[in-house]
């Protein structure tokens, strides 16, 4: 069965430091991995996503991961930490057929 | 990129009634839509998949009757909260793939949350 982890349910950074959120995985096939933000009472906005090919995703807002299959992790870095970053982030999981299984969630703060 | 739209995004109603939540996918057609619940400060818990044309299919522990989901196009699935209780107050997010796409991403609505009195 898929899960996903997601280590830290509150994460600071001060602003222009880097940022890493933790996210490792289980999966019983190659997954499909993705993070997502979500801003208070709104959707869940795509950061980012693995499928397949290079492991080292580029996403938006100046975010990316490495998918590294040896550790099942999935991390998400940004080199330096915007007050407009300072959100709840999720990492999720699919075998491929667009059922998800979502982690339970980083708060990032950015501190001024 | 793919749009999802829910409507209402808010939605106060009394105990022991009926709330309809829509999510449209507005430029993109889809065979399978999801529903979510999320309650507050936690993660997206997966009550159901819609599939256009049939019967939803309903994760475990979640109540068929209680909450009516119904998937009559392919641009449109509808969840239905019925006796409405304050248990009942949450978040709730559809997404929706892309049909003829395999490439497992998902596109979410902006959610609707429901506060029940």
């Amino acid at each position: 069965a898929q899960s996903v982890t997601q280590l830290g349910s509150h994460v600071s950074v001060s602003e222009g430091a880097l940022v890493l959120l933790r996210c490792n995985y289980s999966s019983s096939v190659p997954p499909y991995l993705f993070w997502y933000v979500q801003y208070p009472n709104q959707g869940l906005q795509l950061l980012l996503k693995y499928t397949t090919g290079a492991t080292l995703v580029k996403g938006i807002n100046g975010f990316e991961a490495e998918f590294k299959k040896s550790e099942t992790s999935f991390h998400l870095t940004k080199p330096s930490a915007h007050m407009s970053d300072a959100a709840e982030y999720f990492c999720a999981v699919s075998e491929g057929v667009h059922k998800y299984i979502f982690g339970t969630g980083t708060r990032l703060k950015v501190l001024a | 990129g793919a749009v999802v739209s829910q409507h209402p995004s808010r939605v106060i109603c009394k105990s022991g009634t009926s709330v309809k939540i829509e999510c449209r996918s507005l430029d993109f057609q889809a065979t399978t839509m999801f529903w979510y619940r999320q309650f507050p400060k936690q993660s997206l818990m997966l009550m159901a998949t819609s599939n256009e044309g049939s019967k939803a299919t309903y994760e475990q522990g979640v109540e068929k009757d209680k909450f009516l989901i119904n998937h009559a196009s392919l641009t449109l699935s509808t969840l239905t909260v019925t006796s409405a209780h304050p248990e009942d107050s949450s978040f709730y997010i559809c997404s929706a793939s892309e049909s003829g796409l395999n490439t497992g991403e998902l596109f979410f609505g902006e959610g609707s949350r429901l506060t029940v009195l």
